[in-house]
């Protein structure tokens, strides 16, 4: 079982459509989750952060987070076809001082 | 305030040959965590310093070393290169790490390896 596991798409919608990104993790005791956005040739940027169950809104964007079911997902509002990238699901382990990344889900925005 | 500076861009090196990386972390920042990106693999965690101490290390061979200087800035070796050590280098920085680890990425080193 890989450590954070996303499905690496690629996730297509419809522009103005809400994109749906989803990320489970094997560390229980994890109590921290990122996700960046990876733009084709370029470095990720991070865009959202969670540490509580619940969701965490950001303008466009809301971050879910499930401890009991290992889960933390990534939804996007009236999808724009400028959010095309790659979406990376980040974990940081018990100990700490390591971020385990997700392979990355594509998302295409049609326009 | 400057972002995350990776230096050099881009690398060609032949097998056998050594190469170090270098990193200025974002002023103020003291966590700097460095990663191999390849299509294969994804993002995959090489070592991450805070004040000079590694702190935790990726399982990766021992071919591949990190340190970091009293100012932050950090450099990562890798010795007797091999062809599959051809990837995106990131280093991304942070203010202290652990837990609350949000993460500023670099552009990157793109070595290549012949």
């Amino acid at each position: 079982q890989k450590e954070v596991e996303q499905n690496s798409g690629p996730l297509s919608v419809p522009e103005g459509a809400i994109a749906s990104l989803n990320c489970t993790y094997s560390d229980r005791g994890s109590q921290s989750f990122f996700w960046y956005r990876q733009y084709s040739g370029k470095s990720p940027e991070l865009i959202m952060s969670i540490y509580s169950n619940g969701d965490k809104e950001d303008g466009r964007f809301t971050a879910q987070l499930n401890k009991a079911s290992q889960y933390v997902s990534l939804l996007i509002r009236d999808s724009q076809p400028s959010d095309s990238a790659t979406y990376l699901c980040a974990v940081v382990n018990t100990g700490g001082f390591k971020t385990i990344f997700g392979a990355g889900t594509r998302l295409f925005v049609k326009a | 305030k400057a972002g995350v500076t990776q230096t050099p861009r881009y690398l060609i090196k032949t097998r056998g040959q050594q190469v170090t990386l270098s990193c200025s972390p974002i002023s103020g920042h003291r966590s700097v965590s460095w990663y191999q990106q390849t299509p294969g693999q994804g993002l995959q965690f090489l070592f991450e310093y805070f004040s000079e101490t590694q702190r935790n290390k990726g399982n990766f061979p021992g071919r591949f070393s990190g340190r970091q200087f009293s100012n932050s800035r950090s450099e990562m070796n890798v010795s007797t290169l091999e062809l599959g050590d051809s990837a995106l280098y990131l280093c991304a920085s942070s203010v202290a790490g652990g837990s609350n680890n949000e993460q500023f990425f670099g552009p990157g080193t793109r070595l290549t390896v012949l």
